[in-house]
């Protein structure tokens, strides 16, 4: 079992959609968590970070952890073709560990 | 104009040579990083950096080495042992100790080998 499982679509909505986007683990040792965004071609840039359990929102964006589940969320509320682009989640079990990336979900928004 | 920057854009290599990836910072970040992406890979760590002349090999060091003999550069080299180089090179930073993971990315520099 790989240690970040994540469903790489790809995932397309329509404009305006929810999006969820999802991964789970199984190192119950992780207690940081992060979402970035990677546009084609370009280099990651980082969208959410969360500490432990609960919820952290962002203007249109909600990162969700459930440790007891191993399992985090990404929503993205009305969403936009702007949007559309690769979504990484990493997490790591210390402060100066190094992170642990899923492979990525490639999410198409169509106008 | 802080962030990372990272050169060549597109780098071409014969098989058999060495060449050297170059990567930047001017945030002031104690530690960096080199990732390799491939198609459906995800991110893979080549090697880190938490402190000027140390570094630590990460997940897919066989190939490359590194030296960080100033606070704001950390080049990598992919040598000739290297088997399959060609892939999206990508450099990061993080500012220190009790932040290492909010780790910012360069724009990344692809190789392909000919």
């Amino acid at each position: 079992q790989k240690e970040v499982e994540q469903d790489p679509g790809p995932l397309s909505v329509p404009e305006g959609a929810i999006v969820s986007l999802n991964c789970t683990y199984s190192n119950s040792a992780f207690q940081y968590f992060m979402w970035y965004r990677q546009y084609s071609r370009k280099g990651p840039e980082l969208l959410m970070y969360t500490y432990s359990s609960g919820n952290k929102e962002d203007g249109r964006f909600t990162a969700q952890v459930d440790k007891s589940s191993k399992y985090i969320s990404l929503f993205i509320r009305d969403s936009q073709p702007s949007d559309s682009a690769t979504y990484l989640c990493a997490m790591s079990d210390a402060g100066n560990t190094p992170l642990v990336f899923g492979k990525g979900t490639r999410l198409s928004v169509i106008a | 104009d802080g962030g990372i920057t990272q050169s060549p854009k597109y780098l071409f290599r014969k098989e058999g040579q060495n060449v050297t990836l170059s990567c930047e910072q001017n945030l002031n970040h104690d530690a960096m990083y080199w990732y390799r992406q491939d198609p459906g890979q995800g991110l893979r760590l080549i090697y880190y950096s938490q402190i000027v002349n140390d570094f630590q090999k990460g997940d897919i060091a066989e190939g490359y080495s590194v030296s960080r003999e100033k606070k704001e550069s950390f080049p990598l080299t992919v040598t000739s042992a290297q088997k399959n180089p060609t892939a999206f090179y990508l450099c990061a930073s993080s500012q220190d100790r009790a932040r290492y993971n909010e780790q910012f990315f360069g724009p990344g520099t692809r190789l392909t080998v000919l």
